[in-house]
């Protein structure tokens, strides 16, 4: 079974702090991806990143950091000098490779950047 | 590239009446999904696709049904609304392969009075 934790429920900052959202997973598949999606306020999913079970490289885009951990199956996300538009729910899925397809999602975490 | 689109946007039933969420995908994916958010929850799957003709049950499935007889269209039946099934609804469609990314239309807010 596939399980995707995401421990914060809220968290609120002010603008240009820099904030760490955390997932932690659980998988007995041995290829995996994990995805982050965003939901602003307006409602709709929208896909940031994914990184795959092999490749532990952290990336950066922008102000946005991921940290994927293998070894404490994690997959943390990190935005820096976070802004008001950043507000939003973030979720953190997980998709295995002998799962038909079917993503795993945490709660969420809804983040509040206030000005 | 109009993506997913579902139809509608917002529907409110009364207990025990039946309706039909649309979705339709026009990026040719083999899969597709519908997921129920309840408020502060994550996604719950529903049901699944992975192509014309097969469908699945997800997590969630009592009180649903879907059909998918086409790539494009996997309808979403809601038999006998009960308020328990008030929740904003997503499809979403993905390319085959565990690297693809969910595409979500903008959700069916649904009320259950």
């Amino acid at each position: 079974a596939q399980k995707v934790t995401q421990a914060q429920t809220e968290i609120s900052v002010v603008e240009k702090e820099d904030v760490t959202l955390d997932c932690v997973y659980e998988t007995r598949d041995t290829t995996y991806y994990l995805f982050w999606y965003k939901q602003p306020p307006s409602g709709e999913l929208v896909f940031l990143i994914r990184r795959n079970s092999f490749d532990e490289q952290n990336e950066i885009s922008g102000r946005y950091s991921w940290n994927f951990q293998k070894s404490t199956s994690s997959f943390n996300f990190t935005i820096t000098a976070s802004q008001v538009v950043d507000s939003a729910v973030y979720f953190c899925a997980l998709k295995g490779g002998t799962n038909a397809g079917k993503s795993t999602f945490g709660d969420g975490t809804t983040l509040t950047v206030k000005p | 590239n109009a993506g997913v689109t579902q139809t509608p946007k917002f529907r409110i039933l009364k207990i025990g009446q039946s309706m039909t969420l649309q979705c339709t995908q026009d990026m040719n994916h083999n899969y597709m999904y519908w997921y129920r958010q309840d408020p502060g929850m994550g996604l719950k799957l529903i049901y699944y696709s992975v192509g014309a003709g097969i469908t699945d049950k997800g997590e969630v499935p009592n009180g649903y049904n879907v059909s998918r007889s086409t790539t494009e269209d996997f309808p979403l039946r809601l038999e006998l609304a009960a308020p328990s099934q008030t929740s904003v609804y997503f499809c979403a469609s993905t390319q085959q392969g565990v690297n693809s990314p969910l595409h979500f239309g903008n959700g069916t807010r649904l009320t259950v009075t």
